[in-house]
């Protein structure tokens, strides 16, 4: 079973920086069931970023995803405040569905 | 639109059984998997299981099989997830979300179960 392990556990950062979170797979998973979910607090977590680098639709183009094997990226280019909330990676294999534990990105 | 709708707060007493919804509309409820996710508070999220309700193929979680039980009613774009004795543990927040190729492209707004004596 695959493992999903993000860092940084909490990330803090202000507004107009730019935010590099990881995802790190314990072993060689696809690119195309790889995907990236916000939650903000008291939501329903939203679709970011599948297939490892597509920006699903509505998200705005500070939004990207990089990666393959087993190392993945979620970059926001430019913090707005409206970005600060959970951020989870997720994938499917071998009809599993697995998510990481998350990284909090907190105001600085 | 697409939409998924779930049925309200429960709260239950240990012991007790359970059937909470997830109501699909704007898309073909047949045509796609649903899934289910637990979030307890202040922790992250885990899957549950799926459902494809076109023909109520069913996949579990290996963590959650047997503790949970996943339905669909298709007449009525209805999925379900059920408990037949629920434990203080379950006391979560539970997703329903629509799948495309695997992932998770639409929720629910949620239901928070609370098993409580």
């Amino acid at each position: 079973e695959i493992v999903l392990t993000q860092s940084p556990g909490t990330l803090s950062l202000s507004p107009g920086e730019r935010a590099t979170l990881s995802c790190r797979a314990s072993q060689s998973v696809s690119t195309i069931y790889l995907a990236w979910y916000q939650q903000k607090p008291g939501q329903a977590p939203r679709l970011l970023i599948y297939a490892a680098s597509s920006r699903a639709t509505g998200i705005p183009d500070r939004f990207s995803g990089s990666g393959s094997g087993t190392d993945f990226t979620l970059t926001i280019s430019r913090l707005e405040p409206e970005d600060f909330a959970v951020y989870y990676c997720q994938h499917y294999g071998s009809s599993l569905h697995t998510f990481g534990q998350g990284t909090k990105l907190e105001i600085k | 639109d697409v939409q998924l709708v779930q049925s309200g707060a429960e709260l239950k007493k240990p012991g007790e059984s359970l059937k909470i919804s997830c109501t699909g509309s704007g898309y073909s409820f047949t045509s796609y998997w649903i899934g289910w996710v637990r979030q307890v508070p202040g922790k992250g999220l885990e899957w549950l299981g799926v459902i494809y309700p076109g023909d109520s193929d069913i996949r579990y979680s290996p963590a959650f099989e047997g503790q949970v039980t996943i339905s669909a009613d298709k007449s009525i774009t209805t999925a379900y997830l059920q408990w037949s004795r629920l434990e203080a543990s379950d006391t979560a927040m539970y997703y329903c979300a629509r799948l495309v190729d695997h992932l998770f492209d639409f929720w629910g707004q949620g239901t928070l179960v609370t098993v409580s004596s």
